[in-house]
């Protein structure tokens, strides 16, 4: 099974300024996804993280909001942009395998903005 | 739209009682469905996850779901709770096929259980 770890693990962040998590899996994983979980809800999907490309972003999330990078197949990075206290919430990375059926999660970032 | 209805937000058990979490999905393809447990300030861990082979699906912790095509049901129970089983607990159907390969989850509202010593 793949670990995944993320940094920060948590951030109070000041509104309007912007906080960039990382994601790092510890073995090659061929799809790479974010997760937003907003306090007491469930998982709402934002994008799928693609290796050197332009991510692919869920109805109602966009690029110039949540930018996301993917350099390799073991790292990827989102931020969240222009933070308000509406963007509160945990965010999670998630990777698996191309034709497998099993996904792993990171630990998850839990942002505050003030 | 693949999509998952959780039925009871908060569900309460005794301690040694049989934990029963009910999951239904919406699905126009054979779905793919899992069961994650959200521990306090926690990621997600996989508890188990159906692929079409048997109904019955065996996971960690001592927990099993049996996937019911009639019922687009897909139960979570467990015999007997323990304190540690806690948690929240997501039930989640993954809109496309192996073929396709992409994982995207679609998640539950989830199902906070609390065990009563």
């Amino acid at each position: 099974s793949a670990v995944i770890s993320q940094k920060p693990s948590r951030d109070i962040c000041q509104r309007g300024t912007s906080l960039t998590i990382q994601c790092q899996v510890d073995s090659q994983v061929t799809m790479m996804f974010w997760y937003r979980q907003q306090p007491g809800q469930s998982l709402t999907l934002i994008a799928t993280a693609n290796q050197g490309s332009e991510a692919t972003y869920e109805s109602g999330f966009v690029i110039d909001k949540f930018p996301i990078s993917r350099p390799n197949l073991t790292f990827s990075t989102l931020t969240v942009s222009n933070l308000s206290p509406e963007d509160s919430s945990i965010y999670l990375c998630s990777g698996g395998e191309l034709g497998r059926n099993t996904q792993y999660f990171g630990p998850g970032t839990r942002l505050t903005v003030l | 739209a693949q999509s998952v209805t959780q039925l009871g937000s908060h569900v309460s058990v005794s301690e040694g009682a049989l934990v029963l979490l009910r999951c239904n999905y919406s699905s126009s393809v054979p779905p793919y469905l899992f069961w994650y447990v959200q521990y306090p300030n926690q990621g997600l861990q996989l508890l188990l996850k159906y692929t079409s082979a048997a109904t019955l699906v065996k996971g960690i912790n001592g927990f099993e779901a049996e996937f019911k095509k009639s019922e687009t049901s897909f139960h979570l129970t467990k015999p007997s709770a323990h304190m540690s089983d806690a948690a929240e607990y997501f039930c989640a159907v993954s809109p496309d096929s192996l073929i396709q390969g992409a994982q995207k989850l679609v998640f539950g509202q989830g199902t906070r259980l609390t065990i009563n010593p």
